[in-house]
């Protein structure tokens, strides 16, 4: 079953640790993003890929980073955590030769704790 | 740059209708989207419509666009307790740029 898929689903990490946020999909789509979404609701882009090779940053500054080595894999990195990086991540991923233009598909998140 | 503004919050009684507003700022936007998050989970199409329509319905939900005032509604009929999320309001005007979502409609439906 074609799906987009998010691991750790829940992590709780301490000050200063490195880590890495899984976003994998089965859908071959060319076009991939995270996001951050705060407590109060709202989204913010924090990068997106267009395709292999291609990453850019997103509208909210972010001390992460990604790569996309593979079409269906794209990690976000916090080299070191701190507790304003407390928040839910969601990745989402789309097709550019979809006849609907702009249709995301969205992983479960992954909340994020740094103590 | 583009912005998409929407009310915070709604709250409805069981089987009563909800109408949840949306403004975008760029009138060249193409195709304008409503997308639900259920608690504890990720952002789901529910209905989209484009830009040179006025509505769109399905089923229990009816798109309106006004393209004049740049302002888009979603009306759930006889909304249920099940409804109750956020729905997020989104404009694409590129199929080069990412989407733009409003902050979102935080939906709860009393029984």
């Amino acid at each position: 079953e074609a799906d987009i898929y998010q691991t750790p689903r829940y992590l709780v990490i301490g000050t200063g640790k490195k880590i890495t946020l899984e976003c994998s999909q089965t859908m071959g789509h060319d076009k991939m993003y995270w996001y951050q979404q705060d407590p109060g609701m709202e989204l913010h882009l924090i990068h997106y890929s267009y395709g292999v090779n291609s990453t850019e940053k997103g509208d909210l500054s972010s001390e992460s980073t990604v790569s996309r080595i593979r079409t269906e894999h794209f990690p976000l990195t916090l080299e070191s955590a701190r507790p304003s990086h407390t928040s839910q991540y969601l990745c989402a991923s789309s097709d550019s030769s979809s006849g609907l233009q702009g249709e995301q598909f969205f992983g479960p998140g992954t909340r994020l704790t740094v103590l | 740059g583009e912005d998409v503004e929407q009310s915070l919050f709604l709250s409805v009684r069981e089987g009563d209708s909800s109408v949840i507003n949306c403004t975008y700022t760029d009138s060249s936007s193409t195709y304008l989207y409503w997308y639900k998050q259920e608690p504890g989970a990720g952002l789901q199409l529910l209905t989209y419509i484009f830009s040179n329509m006025d509505m769109k319905q399905d089923q229990r939900l009816t798109v309106l666009l006004n393209k004049k005032d740049k302002h888009l509604s979603l009306r759930i009929a006889d909304t249920q307790t099940g409804d109750s999320a956020i729905y997020f309001c989104a404009e694409a005007y590129s199929g080069n740029t990412p989407l733009v979502f409003g902050k979102g409609t935080r939906l709860s439906v009393i029984a």
